[in-house]
């Protein structure tokens, strides 16, 4: 129950092109959904967050969706560049003192030319 | 922009032996955390630390593991016995006051245990 699904593990996107990644989850506990990006030998940054009373939030070229009937929340990033390629993790928060994060299991992007 | 930085980038250490990994969460933070992940793998929760105790641990987070903040601005994580299996990436993350803070991470220390 404390997982967050997310696919898919890797993406092939032309430049231009629209990059979508989405991320499932059971435990209603949740009550903050982080994206981070990663880079190769750097730690998660954060990229864009929503809250579950919102159902989209955007930054820039980057959106989130979130369907809090259906537990689920995507990514997407318009106009994608080759500097986007990185490794995209969806998160979930657990509230309280804590604050836990659960992360999804990470999606691979690459962006060609 | 502050951040978290963490120290050494890279340990490399004897299976059995003790590590210290060090962090130095953003100055006005509160609230800290350890993260590892295993290569290729995702990113997991070890530890929450808030008002010098720890308020949530993970079922990774055995007795061999303790954090301590030994001063204003240090944060450290402690394994007194290293496993094979504790090689991984280890990542320090803080968070200011505030019910929507983010988690900001550092760049992470290698643990390579031989």
């Amino acid at each position: 129950q404390q997982q967050v699904k997310q696919s898919p593990q890797s993406l092939i996107v032309q430049k231009g092109g629209i990059s979508i990644i989405n991320c499932a989850y059971e435990n209603t506990a949740f009550d903050y959904f982080p994206w981070y990006q990663q880079f190769p030998g750097k730690g998660p940054a954060l990229l864009i967050a929503i809250r579950p009373d919102v159902s989209e939030k955007k930054e820039g070229r980057f959106t989130i969706s979130f369907n809090k009937s259906a537990k689920q929340f995507s990514l997407h990033i318009m106009d994608s560049q080759p500097g986007d390629s990185a490794t995209y993790f969806c998160a979930a928060r657990t509230g309280g003192t804590a604050s836990k994060l659960t992360f999804g299991t990470g999606t691979r992007l690459q962006v060609t030319l | 922009e502050p951040e978290v930085t963490q120290t050494p980038s890279h340990q490399v250490t004897q299976m059995g032996q003790e590590v210290i990994l060090r962090c130095v969460p953003i100055s006005n933070h509160l609230y800290f955390y350890w993260y590892r992940q295993i290569l290729g793998q995702k990113v997991e929760f070890l530890v929450s630390f808030y008002n010098n105790e720890i308020s949530e641990k993970s079922e990774i987070f055995d007795d061999q593991f303790s954090v301590e903040r030994p001063d204003g601005s240090n944060f450290t994580l402690k394994i007194r016995s290293t496993k094979l299996e504790d090689s991984a990436m280890y990542f320090c993350a803080s968070r200011g006051t505030g019910s929507y803070q983010p988690q900001h991470f550092g760049d992470g220390t290698r643990l390579s245990i031989l």
